[in-house]
């Protein structure tokens, strides 16, 4: 089955940048979308189609994407950031969606 | 304004079925797609499928065919994922999420419904 990489864990102090990529085969054609989760809370979307974003979330959030691999960035991390974000996007047919592992955020 | 209401937390027994609710409100149900998600205890999340309100057409993850139903109520604005023979690998909190449709994600989720499935 289709799967999507990111890494487990990103720490940044606040006011840095946060990187988080998320890694699969079939993303040079498909969306990816991101959503961030805080605990014990309902996922949010904050990226879709790749780059852009949701009316209500801040601009220092920001999705790019290079073949097969994309890449959520957090310009000027808060506190408030401090979440798990996963990657989602859909099998190369475009039947199958499937979410990214999941990377937590620590924000020291 | 949107809103997905889902029914209660549920205990199952182990072979047992359990079937979540989520109501929706504040647009036309039968105009976008409703996803149904999961997330078991320190885990990710993992999509189980999707039902068209106005066909009533769905899609599963192939992990979950053979297993899972989902229908709807249009009468009532009111989706319903079924999942059945639980095993305690299905104690999770369920998740409805509406799809926004132009591929523009899934913005309005349900608040989440913990199924525990226990002896």
């Amino acid at each position: 089955s289709y799967e999507l990489t990111q890494p487990p864990s990103v720490s940044v102090s606040p006011g840095q940048t946060a990187r988080i990529t998320c890694s699969g085969d079939a993303l040079p054609k498909q969306y990816a979308y991101w959503y961030q989760q805080k605990p014990g809370q309902a996922p949010v979307l904050v990226i879709y189609k790749d780059s852009e974003r949701p009316s209500g979330i801040p601009e220092r959030f920001s999705g790019s994407s290079s073949g097969t691999t994309v890449t959520l960035t957090i310009s000027g991390v808060q506190a408030e950031d401090e979440a798990d974000y996963y990657c989602q996007s859909a099998d190369s047919s475009g039947t199958y969606h499937v979410f990214g592992t999941g990377t937590k955020v620590t924000v020291l | 304004q949107v809103q997905l209401v889902q029914s209660g937390a549920e205990v199952k027994k182990p072979g047992a079925s359990v079937k979540v609710s989520c109501k929706a409100s504040g647009y036309t149900f039968t105009g976008y797609y409703m996803h149904w998600v999961r997330q078991a205890p320190g885990q990710g999340l993992e999509w189980m499928g999707w039902i068209n309100p106005n066909s009533g057409g769905t899609n599963y993850a192939q992990k979950f065919q053979g297993r899972v139903t989902m229908t709807r109520d249009t009468s009532i604005s009111t989706a319903y994922m079924e999942l059945s023979r639980l095993r305690s690998d299905d104690t999770a909190v369920y998740y409805c999420a509406r799809d926004s449709g132009y591929s523009s994600g899934w913005s309005f989720w349900g608040q989440g419904t913990l199924v525990t499935v226990s002896s």
